[in-house]
């Protein structure tokens, strides 16, 4: 099955930096969604990106899918506290989601 | 209104004891899933069921049995517990709606084999 790798695997940030995550694939994916996770919660749906060199924007946060559908990205500007969390990518063309151990963000205020 | 409810959110029971964890969807979904995560955070699917239906049966021990009495709701129930058992289980639910499955997760029942 499809699976991505995703880096940084914990990012510690101050409050008010750019903070960015990637999700690599060896496979051309159909498409990408985004989770959030904040401590002790659970799953949040962010985001899903499908078309190549796709770019969407929710507040701060900016979502890039590759030109060749093999990678994505997810960029905070200016991190708040509210922030902290594990971020996931995972492919979802299935219906199977498959998840690594995403990212998972501090920020310290 | 809670969209995904998972009960109990903590079990704490021990080893060779037979367990269930309840999950209910009030979001009119077709699809129900079970993930397991554990302490690393690896999040990993166990069983899909779409209207009733099993559809995705991951390498699961047996004593793992999920049940959907309708497409509402989906249990998941554990015999002969072990340790290794540990983790937090998650009930998900998705519309179909072609080629996009955005899952809703319940809060999680964290389970702890002692």
């Amino acid at each position: 099955g499809q699976q991505v790798m995703q880096i940084p695997q914990y990012q510690h940030v101050q409050e008010g930096e750019d903070f960015t995550t990637y999700c690599n694939s060896s496979t051309t994916l159909s498409n990408i969604q985004w989770y959030k996770q904040r401590p002790g919660g659970h799953p949040v749906f962010l985001i899903q990106l499908v078309k190549s060199g796709e770019v969407k924007k929710q507040k701060r946060l900016t979502f890039q899918f590759g030109e060749a559908k093999k990678n994505s990205s997810l960029h905070i500007t200016a991190t708040q506290t509210t922030d902290v969390g594990t971020y996931f990518c995972t492919p979802s063309n299935t219906g199977k989601l498959i998840f690594g151990q995403g990212t998972t963000l501090q920020v310290k205020p | 209104d809670t969209a995904v409810s998972q009960t109990p959110k903590y079990l704490v029971t021990q080893m060779g004891n037979d367990k269930s964890i309840k999950c209910e969807q009030n979001l009119g979904h077709d699809t129900m899933y079970w993930y397991k995560q554990d302490s690393k955070k690896f999040l990993k699917i166990m069983f899909s069921y779409n209207n009733k239906e099993l559809i995705i049966n991951e390498t699961v021990p047996n004593r793992f049995s999920p049940k959907s009495p309708d497409k509402a709701h989906l249990n998941l129930h554990i015999n002969s517990l072990e340790l290794g058992d540990s983790a937090v289980y998650f009930c998900a639910s998705s519309q179909d709606r072609g080629r996009s499955y955005e899952q809703y997760f319940g809060p999680g029942t964290r389970l702890t084999v002692t």
